[in-house]
């Protein structure tokens, strides 16, 4: 069975500042992998995913993320936090041979300050 | 609007009194799960369909239901509640395989006494 872990619970973080947060996944198979984002009082909305192809992923907002098979990790960076992008940070893998079955990771909460 | 809806938003109710969440999508998504999110542990998945007539076991199924009779709804049915269901509960639809971006609705607050 696939699981995940994120090793941030609780990142804080000034205007300007540069993020990672970090996930790594065990499942020694074939994986996709996303990052969700849910904003204060908001829906969980996809931020990026993985399938294949270029490890390096773009997604909404300036957030990007890169894949590394050797390490078991997807991580998550944006180069400029942004007071808006307080929120909590979900990674989450999902396997083709267990179609159907998801896995989340704990959470990240990342507050921004002004 | 393409969405997901659930309801209701936030229930307290009592211990062992059956209730259900309800949840529709209109979105065509064969794919449907039942999440429920606690301090420090995330999401963790509960039930999923892959289509009408399918479904199957998260992982942490005890305690409740599930049914697909329709494509657009998936309720989640607590036979009789305890404290420990005590959650936010989230209802996601997807485009077929579960391997693709799932689409989440509002959450369901609720707390059994």
């Amino acid at each position: 069975a696939q699981s995940v872990s994120q090793h941030n619970h609780h990142v804080i973080l000034s205007e300007a500042a540069s993020l990672e947060l970090g996930c790594n996944y065990s499942y020694g198979g074939t994986v996709n992998l996303f990052w969700y984002v849910q904003y204060p009082g908001q829906h969980l909305q996809l931020l990026l995913k993985y399938f294949s192809g270029d490890p390096l992923v773009k997604g909404i907002k300036g957030f990007e993320a890169e894949f590394i098979k050797s390490k078991f990790s997807f991580n998550l960076r944006k180069p400029s936090v942004q007071w808006s992008d307080t929120a909590e940070y979900f990674c989450a893998v999902t396997i083709n041979t267990n179609a159907g079955k998801s896995t989340f990771g704990d959470g990240t909460t990342l507050t921004v300050k002004p | 609007e393409a969405q997901v809806t659930q309801n209701p938003r936030y229930l307290i109710t009592v211990t062992g009194k059956k209730l259900t969440v309800t949840c529709s999508q209109n979105m065509n998504h064969e794919y449907m799960s039942w999440y429920r999110q606690d301090p420090g542990l995330g999401l963790r998945q509960i039930y999923y369909s892959m289509n009408v007539e399918v479904t199957d076991k998260g992982d942490v199924p005890e305690g409740y239901k599930v049914s697909r009779k329709e494509k657009r709804n998936f309720p989640l049915i607590l036979e009789s509640p305890s404290p420990n269901q005590t959650s936010l509960y989230f209802c996601a639809s997807g485009v077929g395989l579960s391997t693709d971006t799932q689409y989440f609705g509002p959450g369901t607050r609720l707390t059994v006494l």
